[in-house]
């Protein structure tokens, strides 16, 4: 089991372009979350992924954003006309079992830095 | 308010130093997650635990349901364990996410 993969470790794009990350879980986890994590500050919720379906969406989640999660595996995130204030590191985490159990496992994170 | 609150903010001690960090939330949870985050971003999950005291090696968690505490101890510090520190309480009201404090960054001087 290779972990929670994330891609790409880093962006840098300018403003107004279209990005998006890719999260590919550990395979038997049906659980996947979306986290956005500025400097200093701990990760905030962005969105929950129970196999495909999309079941919670922070209103951090502006329409400008996107995710999906096609066939119950990875998943992607994609920003829409990015912002300087999109700038942040994109974690995705998986777990397995019911909604409040199991270990959850993070990726190593995309960095995105809007210029 | 903070649903998190975690303290210190920042921490440096010398290697050997026995550490304390302390988490207090505000909400029912089912389970609370002791996380470490080293530089360039990865997460690690230390700790899940519900009840009582979990050791692992040199890390102790341990967790006050009644009071909505908990903390994370570390016997023997190393620089190698030099990383940021994050309390994430699962709240019982919300079955999908986890709440985060923002953090302990713990320096561990050779």
């Amino acid at each position: 089991d290779t972990g929670v993969s994330q891609d790409p470790r880093h962006k840098i794009t300018k403003r107004g372009q279209n990005v998006t990350f890719r999260c590919d879980p550990i395979s038997e986890h049906n659980r996947l979350y979306w986290y956005r994590q500025t400097l200093g500050q701990g990760p905030e919720f962005l969105t929950y992924f129970q196999n495909e379906a999309q079941l919670e969406k922070s209103r951090l989640l502006s329409d400008r954003f996107s995710a999906e999660r096609p066939k119950g595996s990875f998943s992607t995130l994609e920003i829409q006309r990015t912002e300087q204030g999109d700038s942040a590191m994109y974690l995705c985490a998986s777990r397995s079992g019911l909604a409040n159990t199991g270990e959850l496992f993070f990726g190593e994170g995309s960095r995105l830095t809007v210029l | 308010k903070n649903e998190v609150e975690q303290s210190p903010q920042n921490l440096t001690a010398q290697e050997g130093e026995f550490i304390t960090i302390n988490c207090s939330y505000s909400v029912g949870i089912s389970a609370l997650h002791w996380l470490q985050q080293h530089p360039g971003g990865g997460i690690v999950s230390l700790f899940m635990l519900s009840s009582g005291k979990k050791k692992h090696g040199r890390l102790i968690a341990t967790i006050n349901i009644q009071e909505k505490h908990s903390s994370l101890h570390i016997t023997a510090s190393h620089p190698r364990d030099s990383a940021v520190y994050i309390c994430a309480p699962n709240p019982t009201g919300s079955a999908r996410q986890l709440t985060f404090g923002s953090g302990t960054q713990l320096t561990v001087l050779p």
